[in-house]
């Protein structure tokens, strides 16, 4: 199975800043990689797919990058809505797995 | 907007099997991939499996001797059964939706938390 690790585990952060997390494949993975927002009791929800295409109705401040092994979201300026739990997940080869998570808080 | 509501019993006993079913509304069940994943109290996301509109499975590697995805067209539902389950079953189930095989899941249900306990 790929294994993907993100970095930070936990990031404290504030209304306005530029945030970045990090998500790494144990194996080059080509652009296979989606990142999803998690709220408190709720669903993911799709903010990016193929490394950095911006799924429909999510606002332009989620950046994806990356291809390989190596990929990052940013949060261009942090909105009070933004604060939950960051998952990268990767599509590249079954099962799919996702990273441990990135918990943004303030 | 497609929908996607999960169902089943809160409560299975172990060694007992658990059976969920996911209902589409408002959508198609043609051309997607249907897909079951569940997330451990811990937060751990894990995907589980999925099946086509033709029917077509594919499982995870470590459960793929207990689970079982179907489909139900005309009741626009899949389903998925789980046997021989452990207090490590224990999890929050979420069915989603893909477009194509490779793609993301753009659709979830809200989930059901199934706790395996006597």
């Amino acid at each position: 199975d790929i294994q993907l690790t993100q970095s930070p585990s936990f990031l404290s952060a504030s209304v306005g800043d530029r945030v970045t997390i990090t998500c790494r494949a144990s194996q080059g993975i080509s652009r296979y990689l989606a990142w999803y927002e998690q709220k408190a009791g709720k669903a993911p929800k799709l903010l990016i797919y193929a490394a950095s295409s911006l799924q429909r109705g999510v606002p332009s401040r989620f950046i994806g990058s990356g291809s390989g092994t190596d990929f990052t979201l940013t949060i261009a300026s942090l909105q009070p809505e933004d604060f939950a739990t960051y998952y990268c997940q990767q599509l590249n080869s079954y099962p799919f797995t996702f990273g441990p998570g990135t918990k943004v808080d303030f | 907007q497609v929908q996607l509501q999960e169902s089943g019993p809160g409560l299975v006993k172990p060694s007992e099997t658990m059976s969920l079913t996911c209902t589409i509304s408002d959508g198609s069940i043609n051309t997607y991939y249907w897909t079951w994943l569940r997330q451990s109290p811990g937060g751990t996301l894990e995907w589980l499996g999925f099946i086509t509109y033709t029917g077509n499975t594919d499982y995870t590697p470590s459960l793929r001797s207990r689970i079982a995805i179907s489909l139900d067209t005309s009741n626009k539902q899949f389903s998925l059964r789980l046997t021989s389950v452990t207090a490590a079953d224990t999890a929050m189930y979420f069915c989603a939706r893909q477009q194509l095989r490779f793609d993301a899941f753009d659709v979830w249900g809200r989930g059901t938390m199934v706790t395996v306990s006597s």
